[in-house]
């Protein structure tokens, strides 16, 4: 049971560059979102989504882009890299308990991205 | 405005002493409180998590104590180890709502041999 599983695990870019982290979860999970985790700022939540074609704002989308076609796959765009955006990417998903948000969250590894 | 405030920043403790982490809320409407663990390398996974109709809730080494008129809950580790050497998040959310999970700033926590 691979759970969630981020790509790649470590990319470096230049200043606007662009590219994509890909998000897989095989649990059947509704609900799926991006943190990002920097140095004593914790986990910041960048965009989520409630279900499949769907997505919302979090607290720091600035800079990013994000689209959910399959339910299975949550994917985070950086259209213009900067060195603001170094950092580690989270992905995560969480399961519906009947119709509410069960509330735990299932974390992938990690993305390290570094933009020069 | 920070939802949610955690401290200590960092904590070191001897193996059997007890590390406490403590965290404060500022929005009423938050009605799921979870701790979650991370060691170096790897995602963060659910440790314990806590709702506001109870004070207190534990789970074999590890006790949430929640005030919720203080607007405030705490992580207790009991006989800490070495193992438990890692950055603890605590978290809230609207939880009756859906809503994504709020963390605080995170606390590492080592516990010395």
């Amino acid at each position: 049971n691979a759970g969630v599983t981020q790509t790649p695990k470590f990319r470096v870019l230049k200043t606007g560059q662009s590219m994509t982290l890909l998000c897989a979860q095989d649990m059947n999970h509704e609900y799926m979102y991006w943190y990002r985790q920097d140095p004593g700022m914790g986990l910041r939540l960048i965009h989520y989504s409630v279900g499949e074609g769907t997505t919302a704002k979090g607290e720091v989308p600035d800079g990013y882009n994000v689209s959910r076609l399959k339910k299975q796959n949550f994917l985070l765009g950086l259209e213009s890299a900067a060195p603001s955006q170094t950092s580690v990417y989270f992905c995560a998903s969480s399961p519906l308990w009947g119709r509410v948000n069960t509330g735990e969250l299932f974390f992938g590894e990690g993305s390290r991205l570094t933009v020069l | 405005q920070q939802q949610v405030k955690q401290s200590p920043q960092s904590l070191i403790v001897q193996k059997g002493g007890i590390p406490i982490i403590n965290c404060a809320y500022e929005n009423t409407a938050f009605d799921y409180f979870p701790w979650y663990q991370q060691f170096p390398g790897k995602g963060p996974a659910l440790l314990i998590a806590i709702r506001p109709d109870v004070s207190e809730k534990k789970e074999g080494r590890f006790t949430i104590s929640f005030n919720k008129s203080a607007k405030q809950f705490s992580l207790h580790i009991m006989d800490s180890q070495p193992g438990d050497s890692a950055t603890y998040f605590c978290a809230a959310s609207k939880d009756q709502a859906g809503t994504a999970l709020i963390f605080g700033k995170g606390t590492t926590l080592s516990v010395s041999s």
